[in-house]
């Protein structure tokens, strides 16, 4: 069974840094290219970035709104993928969810396990 | 603002069929970029629904389907029941913005 289980999330000021883990079971994740989606409060889901596994290149990509700022990593001998989240904003209060993608899926990209989600609130 | 559209809420009686539209534009669905569906029950993480355009991942309710034409996609549902209501999502890949993007969500309601 895939589980995916994200920690790490918690209160921090504006322009402090927080660094989230999911970690993975239940698949191989060394083969895995990985997601992160957003929801802030009361709100739609949004796209965050992606990680390719090592053997696709290991590359990640990341939405317009959080480049720069928001990096993505993966350690593959721990199974788990990390967001580090840097320069917060109050803007970027939402839970984070960590998801499955299929490998080489190029646009075509779909989230096929997720997360339970973990808050992450910034304060001004 | 999203990029791709739906309606903020559709209702329903138990056992009806009611459709959740996702309307896109030329950099997105209209450039050929497939259409997938999740699913948000209230207080749990979003659920595949539908996967590329039409595809139900194993364990989904034949009462669940997609389709799509031109820049739009659309999910219906079929037997309409109590335990549906939740919040549905469409999602595809932009090019203007080279990226994953969802939709801005549905409520459905179950009457």
């Amino acid at each position: 069974e895939v589980q995916l289980v994200e920690s790490g999330g918690g209160l921090v000021k504006s322009g402090g840094s927080l660094r989230l883990s999911c970690a993975a079971s239940g698949f191989n994740f060394p083969y895995a290219w990985m997601t992160w989606v957003r929801q802030a409060p009361g709100k739609g889901l949004e796209w965050v970035g992606l990680i390719k596994s090592k053997t696709d290149g290991g590359t990640a990509d990341s939405a317009a709104p959080v480049k720069g700022r928001f990096t993505i990593s993966r350690d593959d001998s721990k199974n788990t993928v990390y967001l580090q989240l840097k320069s917060l904003k109050t803007d970027d209060t939402a839970v984070y969810f960590c998801a499955t993608t299929q490998a080489f899926c190029g646009g075509d990209c779909y989230f096929g396990h997720w997360g339970q989600g973990a808050l992450v609130a910034v304060s001004s | 603002q999203s990029v791709m559209t739906q309606p903020p809420s559709v209702s329903g009686a138990p056992g009806q069929r009611v459709i959740v539209s996702c309307t896109g534009s030329s950099s997105n669905i209209g450039a050929g970029y497939d259409v997938h569906w999740y699913q948000q029950l209230p207080g749990t993480a979003p659920k595949l629904l539908i996967y590329g355009n039409s595809n139900r991942p194993s364990g989904v309710p034949d009462r669940f389907s997609g389709s799509k034409s031109g820049s739009s996609a659309s999910l219906a549902i079929t037997g309409l029941q109590a335990k549906d209501e939740g919040d549905y999502y469409c999602q595809s890949y932009d090019i203007g913005l080279s990226g994953s993007v969802f939709g801005g969500g549905t409520k459905l309601t179950v009457l």
